[in-house]
């Protein structure tokens, strides 16, 4: 089955800087990839994901890169704010299935 | 429109317990996902149910856990007899479609003791 890696486990940057989030996947039949943030008492939400159809995606601040090839997809969060800081899930799965295999997760702490 | 519910929002039992762990997804989502997140860990995938039928249980950690959703609505989880390792944050998610954006629960922190 699909297995995810995500790194790093944690990450404190100071504000106003770039952080980056990366994760490896193992099943290459993945093809949704979505990164969730869950702020401290609340629960996980969406705030971007990519298909494989397209090789980067962004949203204001955000972006999400991936390299099919390799097998490996990055969150980039620009100009960092201290309501930035969470956890963030990358996850995959096979589209039709959406049984997501999650990352460990990486608790970004944005400094102010 | 209200989000997925779950209840309760903690649980803590002793060890040899029963506890069920309810969840209510968004209205008209047939796809209902169960995970778990042990503390530090990833949040790992118990389950997924198609309106009433499991599509994929491939998740459960043994026969200790039994999930149901009669109906197609709410679902619960039932952990019995609860061990230690059980602790942890119950995460349930709902999607209308397959492939679809997944929207979760604020969860169940189970603590078993």
């Amino acid at each position: 089955g699909e297995n995810v890696e995500q790194h790093p486990s944690t990450l404190s940057v100071q504000e106003g800087d770039s952080a980056v989030i990366k994760c490896t996947y193992s099943d290459s039949a993945s093809n949704y990839f979505p990164w969730y943030k869950q702020e401290l008492g609340k629960r996980p939400q969406l705030i971007i994901d990519i298909r494989s159809n397209v090789g980067e995606k962004k949203d204001q601040r955000i972006a999400v890169t991936l390299n099919k090839t390799a097998k490996h997809f990055s969150l980039h969060i620009t100009e960092t704010q201290p309501e930035d800081s969470a956890v963030y899930f990358c996850a995959a799965s096979i589209s039709h299935n959406n049984d997501m295999r999650f990352g460990a997760g990486t608790r970004l702490t944005v400094k102010p | 429109e209200a989000g997925v519910t779950q209840f309760p929002s903690h649980s803590v039992i002793e060890k040899g317990q029963t506890v069920t762990l309810r969840c209510d997804p968004i209205s008209g989502h047939d796809n209902l996902y169960w995970y778990r997140r042990v503390m530090g860990k990833e949040i790992k995938f118990l389950l997924h149910f198609v309106k009433e039928s499991k599509q994929d249980e491939s998740g459960m950690p043994n026969n200790r856990f039994l999930a149901e959703r009669t109906g197609g609505t709410y679902s619960t989880l039932k952990v019995q007899p609860a061990e230690l390792e059980d602790s942890g944050v119950y995460f349930c998610a709902s999607s209308q479609v397959r492939g679809g954006e997944a929207f979760f629960g604020q969860g169940t922190r189970l603590t078993v003791v």
